[in-house]
């Protein structure tokens, strides 16, 4: 069954660009029909979905971070990734990558801290 | 957007008794409402979809009810693995999935 791992920096410095890997095991990230997800969690609070994207490369993001986000997907590398550029110290958070075929997030990663500071 | 609400904050029971967690969306979602459960340290795990289908190895003992725009998980008889918070999630408004801000459930 689908695995996946998170991978990144866990220190980024504020403006910069916060890089992640979700890397999947288990299955593979061309096949459907997964959108391959990441959702934050800031310290001590909910779940805020991020965005995704499709088996098919099709991206969708959360409106509020909309212009600072991208998703990108590496079929060779069996990996998807996160890139949220200008960070601040609200970016602070615990990033998970999940999957989504039906609009429930059924398989999860077991999450990466990323704190912003300099 | 599609507002979720969680109440209450926090659930405060004994082993052994039940729980009801409610969820309620701000607009008509029909069944499409997740349950997942979150333990310290933890990714949250799904546990209900579809409102009321558990997910593949959840016990018996979670429930899910409701449609439109009220929600309950129920816990039948809470063991101590129970204790954790709860998030809901609606998945109507594809793909502006939203989730509640969660329910801690907690030992009495």
């Amino acid at each position: 069954q689908v695995q996946l791992q998170e991978s990144g920096p866990g220190l980024v410095k504020p403006s910069q660009t916060l890089s992640l890997t979700c890397t999947v095991s288990g299955g593979s990230v061309n096949s459907g029909p997964f959108y391959w997800s990441w959702i934050r969690q800031h310290p001590g609070k909910g779940l805020e979905w991020i965005g995704h994207i499709s088996y098919s490369g099709s991206t969708f993001y959360n409106w509020p971070l909309r212009g600072r986000v991208a998703i990108s997907i590496d079929t060779s590398k069996n990996h998807f990734s996160l890139e949220l550029s200008s960070v601040t110290a609200a970016d602070t958070a615990v990033y998970y990558c999940a999957t989504n075929a039906y609009g429930f997030f059924d398989r999860w990663g077991q999450g990466t801290l990323v704190t912003v500071s300099s | 957007e599609k507002v979720v609400t969680q109440s209450p904050a926090t659930l405060s029971v004994s082993p052994g008794e039940r729980a009801t967690l409610s969820c309620r969306v701000s607009q008509g979602v029909s069944n499409n409402l997740a349950w997942y459960q979150q333990k310290p340290g933890q990714a949250p795990r799904l546990l209900i979809y579809g409102a009321s289908t558990r997910a593949t190895g959840i016990p018996a003992r979670f429930s899910g009810s409701g449609s439109g725009t009220e929600f309950s998980l129920t816990i039948s008889s809470l063991q101590s693995e129970d204790f954790a918070v709860y998030y809901c999630q609606q998945y109507a408004n594809w793909p502006l999935w939203t989730f509640g801000q969660g329910t801690k459930v907690e030992i009495k």
